[in-house]
């Protein structure tokens, strides 16, 4: 695809619920992350990957947070139990491997709404 | 981001200069990097700077970083309608981790 993709756009839960977040990197990008963006904040890292393992999970915020990538390209972060504090949008980035800059290409995330 | 601090907001009237400023406090990031999200919109990044460079320059937009101070600024020129929205300041952590700041409204005034 041209850009990184992100489903649903809106998902609305009730609290205790389980969901599934699904990204779509842009094609060819080995790494992939994800992020948390609140209410007038700026994003807050979660999870990193480099091709189908974790490098990096330093930013969930505890287990009931989770996250795959099986093949490399699509990656679900699932949350179990769902809190009305985790109500947010949930970004996805994704980037060439040592491309210059680094730079991270965002997708239009989704927004979680737990009642 | 408690390791990024802007300032919350600028208003400037259509065609003036915007500059919005950053603080940040990881000395060891390698590079510096300006997105801008409009509403409903994802993030995009406008430009980047490495920590070895003192100014870069693209077009309308103008990169100053000051690593002393761990001050980075990104100027506007002509600010136009179309550049009303949010704008994060980030700094690259640990290689591959991007950490935000809160961002800064920039409203413009026809």
């Amino acid at each position: 695809g041209a850009g990184v993709s992100q489903t649903p756009s809106n998902k609305v839960t009730e609290k205790g619920k389980y969901v599934e977040l699904r990204c779509d990197p842009i094609s060819g990008h080995t790494a992939l992350y994800w992020y948390r963006q609140s209410l007038g904040q700026g994003p807050e890292f979660l999870i990193y990957f480099q091709g189908t393992g974790a490098a990096d999970d330093s930013g969930l915020p505890n287990d009931r947070f989770f996250a795959v990538r099986p093949e490399g390209s699509v990656s679900t972060l699932k949350i179990q139990r769902t809190e009305r504090g985790d109500s947010a949008v949930y970004l996805c980035a994704s980037s060439m491997y040592k491309n210059p800059g680094n730079e991270q290409f965002f997708g239009p995330g989704t927004r979680l709404t737990v009642l | 981001g408690e390791d990024v601090e802007q300032s919350l907001f600028l208003s400037v009237r259509e065609g003036d200069s915007s500059v919005i400023n950053c603080t940040y406090t990881d000395s060891s990031s390698t590079y510096l990097y300006w997105y801008k999200q409009e509403p409903g919109a994802g993030l995009q990044l406008l430009t980047y700077i490495f920590s070895n460079m003192d100014m870069k320059q693209d077009q309308r937009l103008t990169v100053l970083l000051n690593k002393k101070d761990k001050h980075l600024s990104l100027r506007i020129a002509d600010t136009q309608t179309g550049d009303s929205a949010i704008y994060f300041c980030a700094e690259i952590k640990d290689g591959n981790k991007l950490v935000f700041g809160a961002g800064t409204i920039l409203r413009v005034k026809s």
